[in-house]
């Protein structure tokens, strides 16, 4: 139980272009979505927190109108990633917390290669 | 403030040696504890947690982790190391009780390498 997928795995775009990624929960309500980046080597950095029929709340230095966050329903976040540049090219997890999910666990996706050219 | 220390940024070991990561945190509540792994190119797999109970936790993998409140620390061991555990560990800390928005907290990581 408890899957979160994310799709596409892999993008490569050219530069200009809008990229949307899905983070989908499977088997339970995501009530709260959180998005992550994640440079070469480097930790998961904390973009958005993102909760289903409201805005997303953005990290500081996180452009917003950059990195649109939907989330619709209660299983399926997406990030839109507009007018994408090379600089923009990174690994970005998604992960979802849900109604009776116990503590404060994450499950997080298998995340989404965006490489821009 | 809320934060996690992995001190080490990278460890090597030869196989079959035992290993441990370290992992310090800070924060003002009943932490939430984990370990995660990630594999090149891949997305994070929960290796073990703590919240309460026995502090010393078992995980997937032959994993195990002890909670130390009084030094802050959540090490992370095991006794004998297959070179398929090559592969980047992180920390990460939350509060314990369901607080909604509340996201994980992170450590910057510690890179395993196993040699021959």
């Amino acid at each position: 139980g408890a899957v979160v997928s994310q799709h596409p795995s892999r993008v490569i775009c050219k530069s200009g272009t809008s990229v949307k990624i899905e983070c989908r929960s499977l088997d339970f309500q995501a009530t709260t979505m959180f998005w992550y980046r994640q440079f070469p080597k480097k930790s998961l950095m904390l973009m958005a927190t993102s909760n289903e029929g409201s805005k997303a709340t953005y990290e500081q230095g996180v452009e917003k109108d950059k990195f649109l966050i939907n989330h619709a329903s209660l299983t399926l976040s997406t990030l839109t990633v507009t007018s994408a540049h090379p600089e923009d090219s990174s690994f970005y997890i998604c992960s979802a917390k849900g109604i009776g999910l116990a503590g404060n666990e994450q499950f997080f996706g298998p995340g989404t290669r965006l490489t821009v050219l | 403030a809320q934060s996690v220390t992995q001190p080490d940024i990278h460890i090597t070991v030869s196989e079959g040696a035992s290993l441990e990561l370290r992992c310090n945190y800070s924060y003002g509540a009943t932490p939430y504890l984990f370990w995660y792994v990630q594999s090149p190119g891949q997305g994070l797999q929960l290796l073990l947690k703590y919240f309460s109970g026995d502090t010393l936790v078992q995980g997937i993998k032959g994993f195990e982790a002890e909670f130390k409140r009084s030094q802050s620390s959540f090490n992370l061991r095991k006794p004998s190391v297959h070179w398929s555990d090559a592969a980047e560990y992180f920390c990460a800390v939350g509060a314990f009780l369901n607080s909604g928005n509340t996201p994980l907290v992170f450590g910057k990581g510690t890179r395993l390498s196993v040699i021959a």
